[in-house]
Formats: structure tokens, sequence, C-alpha cells
């Protein structure tokens, strides 16, 4: 069964640019989720999706983030504009929603540096 | 307030046990979780708990949950190099399993 597929691994951009990252969940997986993970952190969640809706976007910061999960299969995580702070590795993760514990599979992240 | 404590460091002699210690806040939390993640990987899941449960055994690992004082421990037996890595405590709130991790424990292992 292959993971949870992310691009790209890495992404150099400068402050006030735009960037997008991709993820594509492991097959069958309804539920998936993006975390911001800050180098010395645990990775925070930004946003959940089921299937193709939002059940929790409370600390995404609205105002130059945004996601989408267009047909409830892969995702894409916007950054417009980038700010310093944004530095970071994004981790997308997925489970499937079937009984017993919700297991999260993480992908290989992609690390953001904002220059 | 959802909150997840871990002591930030642990060096041990390999063959030896290792402990890593966390504290979370929500008493609802319905699962615990250890992830351990390597340089430049991803998050691995390595071992889960059910908040009815007391310990939980899974070959070198094993879980312990007080659930009393909400602390949670893994417990690494036989500890090799490659055990060396980071690894994150995490409760689940909400119905959608929502996580909110520890810092990290940063597990050194030494010969």
């Amino acid at each position: 069964e292959a993971g949870v597929a992310q691009s790209p691994r890495y992404k150099i951009i400068e402050k006030r640019q735009s960037v997008a990252f991709w993820c594509n969940p492991i097959s069958g997986h309804a539920t998936l989720y993006w975390y911001q993970q800050i180098l010395g952190q645990g990775p925070k969640l930004l946003i959940q999706f089921q299937n193709n809706g939002v059940v929790d976007d409370s600390q995404l910061p609205k105002d130059r983030f945004s996601a989408e999960r267009l047909k409830g299969v892969d995702s894409t995580l916007k950054i417009q504009p980038a700010k310093l702070e944004d530095s970071a590795v994004y981790l997308c993760a997925s489970s499937s929603r079937g009984a017993g514990a919700y297991e999260q599979y993480f992908g290989p992240g992609t690390r953001l540096t904002v220059t | 307030g959802e909150d997840v404590e871990q002591s930030l460091f642990l060096s041990v002699r390999e063959g030896d046990s290792s402990v890593i210690n966390c504290t979370y806040t929500d008493s609802s939390s319905t699962y615990l979780y250890w992830y351990k993640q390597e340089p430049g990987a991803g998050l691995q899941l390595l071992t889960y708990i059910f908040s009815n449960m007391d310990m939980k055994q899974d070959q070198r690992l094993t879980v312990l949950l007080n659930k009393k004082d909400k602390h949670l421990s893994l417990r690494i037996a036989d500890t090799q190099t490659g055990d060396s890595a980071i690894y994150f405590c995490a409760e689940s709130i909400g119905g959608y399993n929502k996580l909110i991790f520890g810092a990290g424990t940063r597990l050194a292992v030494h010969p």
C-alpha cells in the first residue's frame, strides 16, 4: 500500500511570494489533515477535511492560507503572501474513518524556507 | 485547555531501557499516541492506547497510561542505535480525532 505522497519536498521563496503544496493521501482514506511543524516544536493542525468538506480550520491563518480538497482525494495548501514566520515543515496526514482508533499516517513533509 | 508536555532530551546506553514521559490536559481524550520522527522524515506511528486501558505492550514497546494523573509513558526495551529519533506524544480530542502534539523528546542512544 502506497503511503501519503507530498510535493515538493523542499521550497525556498522570498517573503510576500506565494507557494502551493500538494498532498495525495492513502487510497480510500476519507480524512485528510495539514499540519505545520516549526523547528523544535510538535506539529500543529492547520486544517482537517472529511471527504471534501472542512471539519476544523480553527488554527488556519485564513488571511493568507487556503486549502482545498476537490473530489475528496488529493489536496492543495496555499500560502499567499508568505511571511518569514511561515518557514516550517508542512505535513500532510490521512486516516480512514473506520471502527477503532483513527490512525493518522503522515507523508514526508514539505520544508518551506521563506527568506 | 489543550496542552501536551514532554521532557526535551533523553540519553541512554545501547541495550538499556528508555522511558519517555508525557503529560496531557484534556481528560476527554479518547486515544493517546506515540509517534517517531527521524531526521528529514515524516512522523511514523509507533503505537497508541485507548483511554480506558492502563497498559499496552507491542514487542519492545510498552505504553503505560495513568488517566487520573493524565500521564503517559513509552518504554523501549533493549534500546538500539536505530531508536535514536524524536518521539512525540499526542492526545486526540473531539469527534474528528484532532491531534495535539507535545514538543517531542529527543532520544540519543550511545554505545
